[in-house]
């Protein structure tokens, strides 16, 4: 079926600990969108993508790493889990602007401990 | 200040009552605006989007004011199934369109 997925849905690590946190969409969107959502937040931009291989820093970049080797994928990993990245951590994609609805995957809770 | 400001609630109505949610926003240079919806537990789905002369889908109906940088939301009839958070949304433009999230106002219909 078309849309996007995350996976896994749910995850608890350590600290100190890699973690990759993977987004897939079936749409062909040029944009592709790292979030996390915490509470009392709105959900900030971690890292987005306008194409394969282009990635760029969003509001809150620090301890994650992206790549988009393929359109489709854009994986989200954290290079040493801290607690503070405890979170519920969204992929979203959309099309080129000035089309901005981004559709957004099912998420995928994390919890560092 | 936060970028997009919303009053977090809960606002616990009964069926078929009316209710407004109100948003304010601090960038000026802000080109779109959303109201999202998001369920408990799930991933935030666009409810519509919002433009300057008002518009209006079926019992939901949202305004702009750029003048004052408000945007609102008004729930007419509330269904239970209405009960969920809604997120204001703002893009500003830059080289792709930046989304800001307000936090979300949680509304509660009970029967």
């Amino acid at each position: 079926d078309a849309g996007i997925t995350q996976s896994p849905r749910y995850k608890i690590t350590e600290t100190g600990r890699q973690v990759t946190l993977m987004c897939h969409q079936t749409w062909s969107h040029s944009y592709m969108f790292w979030y996390r959502q915490d509470l009392g937040h709105g959900l900030r931009l971690i890292y987005y993508s306008a194409a394969a291989d282009i990635t760029d820093k969003g509001e809150v970049p620090d301890g994650y790493v992206v790549s988009r080797s393929k359109t489709e994928n854009f994986p989200l990993t954290l290079e040493s889990a801290t607690r503070s990245q405890t979170s519920v951590y969204f992929c979203a994609s959309g099309g080129t602007p000035p089309l901005d609805t981004q559709y957004f995957g099912p998420g995928t809770r994390l919890t560092v401990l | 200040r936060k970028e997009v400001e919303q009053d977090p609630g809960p606002f616990n109505v009964p069926e078929g009552a009316t209710v407004a949610f109100n948003c304010t926003y601090s960038n000026s240079a802000s080109q779109s605006f959303f109201w999202y919806r998001q369920d408990c537990r799930k991933e935030p789905k666009l409810l519509m989007s919002v433009y300057s002369s008002g518009n209006e889908d079926g019992r939901f109906t949202a305004q702009l004011n750029r003048a004052s940088q408000y945007i609102s939301l008004l729930i007419r009839d509330s269904k239970l199934s209405d009960s969920a958070t809604y997120l204001c949304v703002v893009a500003v433009s830059g080289g792709y369109n930046k989304l800001i999230f307000g936090a979300g106002t949680r509304l509660a219909v009970h029967p």
